[in-house]
């Protein structure tokens, strides 16, 4: 079956410093990988979607040079916080979805926390 | 832009009782938003409990059952008898753009599952 993997799981940097994710998807080829916030009390919130021989599209209120991706492969994709602070904390989650496929199949989530 | 609301926080249900999560959307996009309902298991990630692509059509998964409401735009899960097991939290999420568009996720409830 579909399964992403997301690690680390848990990671906690001090305020000002950067923190990578990455996420890695078994079974299938991921062809577009969508990274989602929850940030405390709140639902999900897209920050980009990368989708393979396309730039990646960040949301508004989210940018490249505050969270840089790679995609460089069909089945690993990576997310930088850069200069992590107080209100970038939260879940980071990775869905990954095939060409054919109209489903996001989600990791378990990095949860970032900010000293 | 698409937004989903749904039943808001907390949910308390006892166990064989019967349980509906109310959803409803708003799509700015042309065409008909496919139709999702994910859940979280505590400690776990996100997981894809059922889809519905197609107006008027109905899913279910593990004795749940939503069916697409177009004319009402909802999508409400229920199920008939509950289990504490089921204790989680549910998000109802739709999706435009094809296959390579955005997953907007509602606020998410709660079920908590007493015996």
């Amino acid at each position: 079956g579909a399964l992403v993997y997301q690690y680390p799981r848990r990671t906690i940097c001090k305020s000002g410093t950067s923190m990578r994710m990455e996420c890695q998807a078994v079974g299938f080829q991921a062809t577009s990988v969508a990274w989602y916030r929850q940030s405390p009390q709140k639902t999900f919130e897209l920050i980009a979607l990368s989708t393979v021989n396309s730039a990646i599209k960040y949301e508004q209120n989210f940018t490249q040079e505050k969270f840089p991706i790679s995609h460089p492969n069909l089945s690993f994709s990576s997310m930088t916080v850069l200069n992590a602070y107080l209100e970038d904390r939260g879940l980071y989650l990775c869905g990954a979805s095939a060409r054919s496929q109209n489903t996001l199949y989600f990791g378990a989530g990095t949860r970032l926390s900010v000293l | 832009g698409d937004s989903v609301t749904q039943t808001e926080g907390q949910v308390t249900v006892s166990e064989s009782k019967s349980l509906i999560i109310n959803c409803t959307y708003s799509a700015t996009s042309i065409g008909y938003p496919n139709l999702f309902w994910y859940v979280r298991y505590p400690g776990e990630g996100l997981q894809l409990l059922l889809k519905v692509i197609t107006a008027g059509q109905k899913g279910s998964s593990r004795g749940f059952e939503a069916t697409y409401n177009k004319e009402a735009t909802s999508f409400h899960l229920q199920k008939a008898s509950v289990q504490e097991s089921d204790s989680a939290v549910y998000y109802c999420a739709l999706k435009t753009g094809g296959l390579s568009g955005k997953l907007t996720f509602g606020e998410g409830t709660q079920v908590t599952v007493i015996s």
